[in-house]
């Protein structure tokens, strides 16, 4: 199964709220990534937040990490209509003994429509 | 422009028949990868290559191969073994070791007729 799931699958909120999405994981990390998806495009890399740090900001995202719970969460600001697309959260973790090496792990991704 | 290129855009494929995808990148990264996507779902890898002349099997590389000739290059076969090859394709690289950001290129939709 997948190392990282999202949560919710699907958000839809109104302009100007804030969004929230979730992940979860189940080994050990180095670190956890988020990336952004819109609709029939390559995934572009948000933040990146390493498994010492609790807390991270970017403009309008913050990244949280609580490792004891193997969970990261997303949040999105103020969101705009531009801010609808899928979010994937991705692990260097492994469920297999091999070392992971440059493997990512992929959850299944949120979608957020933010609606005008 | 520094960047990672994937062609064609859209491919369609005859049953039986084997293609070939395209990946270049000019961000003289070490490390290559190829996802696999369906709708609705996330992404998994395929092959990903972390030096030249190497590459090892991802999750679900049955029905796929690659090479790695040259650093900039990673081109993915779609054989007549992969039986539901359908899918949306993306290729992506980094630096060194893996452990930082991956660059994805745009991707490239197969579609088997």
């Amino acid at each position: 199964s997948q190392q990282g799931e999202e949560d919710p699958q699907a958000l839809s909120i109104q302009e100007g709220e804030n969004a929230t999405m979730n992940c979860s994981y189940k080994t050990s990390i180095n670190n956890l990534q988020w990336y952004r998806q819109n609709s029939g495009r390559g995934l572009v890399h948000l933040i990146l937040i390493r498994s010492n740090e609790r807390e991270k900001h970017s403009g309008r995202l913050r990244v949280t990490l609580d490792t004891s719970k193997k969970s990261s969460s997303l949040l999105i600001t103020a969101s705009r209509a531009a801010d609808t697309a899928s979010y994937f959260c991705a692990t260097d973790g492994t469920t297999r003994k091999e070392t992971s090496g440059s493997r990512l792990t992929f959850g299944e991704g949120t979608q957020l429509t933010v609606n005008p | 422009d520094g960047g990672i290129t994937q062609s064609p855009k859209y491919l369609f494929r005859k049953e039986g028949q084997n293609v070939t995808l395209s990946c270049e990148q000019n961000l003289n990264h070490d490390a290559m990868y190829w996802y696999r996507q369906d709708p609705g779902q996330g992404l998994r890898l395929i092959y990903y290559s972390q030096i030249v002349n190497d590459f090892q099997k991802g999750d679900i590389a049955e029905g796929y191969s690659v090479s790695r000739e040259k650093k900039e290059s990673f081109p993915l076969t779609v054989t007549s073994a992969q039986k539901n090859p359908t899918a949306f394709y993306l290729c992506a690289s980094s630096i060194g070791s893996g452990y930082g950001p991956q660059f994805f290129g745009p991707g490239t939709r197969l579609t088997v007729l």
